[in-house]
């Protein structure tokens, strides 16, 4: 079973402040990285999917990168607003039939 | 498009009891699993299929059988429910289970064991 690791569990920072977080996971055997995005009380749902070393991926104020040599991805929010707060997910493709392993999640909060 | 649904949103059980968690997807997608979601802890896989009539354990399968008779439906049973399997339950879907593929979730089933 892969291990999966985000970092920080979670996050305070000001409305307009930018932040990031990492993912990290075994280099070996890599297959593909995935970001979701889970609001509390709904469904966790896709942000990026990314399998190139060096890839950047960018959607709107976020965006991600990844390094699959030594294993860690990040995610950037420029200018974080409230509804940005949420825990996002990394998972990473187990190689065996598309399953996900996913970390724990670094949950952020953004305070007007 | 109603994409991925589960029903019940919410159950209470009492140890030993049996019941089935339903999810369905209307996306015409191969690939459908089941995780659970614990305090503390990443969505872990319970069980997967990549067809109609294939199914295969995940990580934590014990305690839950599933089946797979159509493409759309995808059931998972807790055949004697015990306490350690209160949790909130994810069933998810792709198109064919590829690594790239994305993973559409449902809106979760709140299971808890007395």
């Amino acid at each position: 079973i892969l291990n999966v690791e985000q970092s920080p569990q979670s996050l305070h920072v000001q409305e307009g402040d930018s932040t990031n977080f990492t993912c990290s996971f075994p280099s070996s055997n890599f297959y593909a990285l995935h970001w979701y995005r889970w609001e509390t009380a709904k469904s966790p749902e896709a942000l990026f999917v990314m399998t190139l070393n060096g890839d950047e991926k960018k959607k709107g104020r976020i965006s991600a990168t990844l390094n699959t040599k030594e294993g860690y991805s990040y995610l950037y929010i420029k200018g974080s607003q409230p509804e940005d707060s949420a825990t996002y997910l990394c998972a990473s493709s187990g190689g065996s039939q598309g399953n996900l392993i996913f970390g724990k999640g670094t949950k952020l909060s953004v305070k007007p | 498009n109603a994409g991925v649904t589960q029903t019940p949103k919410f159950q209470v059980l009492k140890t030993g009891q049996s019941m089935t968690l339903q999810c369905a997807q209307d996306m015409n997608h191969e690939y459908m699993s089941w995780y659970r979601q614990d305090p503390g802890m990443g969505l872990r896989l319970i069980h997967y299929s990549v067809g109609a009539g294939i199914t295969d354990q995940g990580e934590v399968p014990n305690g839950y059988n599933v089946s797979r008779s159509t493409t759309e439906d995808f059931p998972l049973r807790l055949l004697s429910a015990a306490p350690s399997q209160t949790s909130v339950y994810f069933c998810a879907s792709s198109y064919s289970g590829g690594v790239t593929d994305t993973q559409y979730f449902g809106p979760g089933t709140r299971l808890t064991v007395l």
